[in-house]
């Protein structure tokens, strides 16, 4: 699996957009982009995941760029609870082995 | 409701003791899999296992067991072989799907040896 790198720490306003990078640039053609978070003391939570095509749910939007070296994850308006550790991870689903790093820790202030 | 729960919450054991950690899902994921988190880093795969009856070893498997006789329970033992043994430890569940796979994680144990 494609090693993955982000900024170990980030700040954002409360109400205003997160823009979290994620660069992986060795990421190969079968390999998914998987975004967790990790709130102090808890598991892991699933964002989202993309393998082309740029994503959305509920939570966030994922955009990669056309040669998939490289991909950012938007959550559109970010409250205090969205203070957490984001991780970023390119993984080919198959054995399913995520690799987390250590992630950038998202700071949102009030 | 539906998904992974772990118990106990905490754990604290005297060194030199097994104990094993529970991880049950009732999302009837076929894979299930064993982490290890220490401070101020990543997760660690110890084990894994993809069907009732099958596991293989993660990157440190050394020092720990399990066993995968139904596909709701997927138990951790720590051995005494295990010379660092206190950290997090998070248990997660997948199925496949042509989409990418995805992996849900329990609410994790903390294990403290003494």
């Amino acid at each position: 699996d494609a090693k993955t790198t982000q900024p170990p720490s980030m700040d954002c306003a409360e109400g205003r957009a997160a823009n979290l990078p994620c660069n992986h640039s060795t990421i190969s053609g079968n390999e998914y982009v998987y975004w967790y978070r990790q709130i102090h003391s808890q598991g892991p939570q699933y964002i989202i995941h993309g393998l082309k095509n740029n994503e959305t749910n509920e939570m966030a939007s994922l955009i990669i760029t056309e040669d998939r070296k490289s991909s950012t994850l938007i959550l559109p308006h970010a409250t205090l609870r969205d203070t957490a550790v984001y991780y970023c991870i390119a993984s080919r689903g198959a054995t399913n082995k995520l690799i987390f790093g250590t992630g950038t820790l998202l700071a949102v202030q009030p | 409701d539906g998904g992974i729960t772990q118990s106990p919450k905490y754990l604290f054991r005297k060194e030199g003791q097994n104990v094993t950690l529970s991880c049950e899902q009732n999302l009837n994921h076929d894979a299930m899999y064993w982490y290890r988190q220490d401070p101020g880093q990543g997760l660690r795969l110890i084990y894994y296992s993809q069907i009732v009856n099958d596991f293989q070893k993660g990157d440190i498997a050394e020092g720990y067991s399990v066993s995968r006789e139904k596909k709701e329970s997927f138990p951790l033992t720590v051995t005494s072989a295990q010379k660092n043994p206190t950290a997090f430890y998070l248990c997660a569940s997948s199925i496949p799907s042509r989409a990418g796979d995805t992996q849900y994680f329990g609410p994790g144990t903390r294990l403290t040896v003494l």
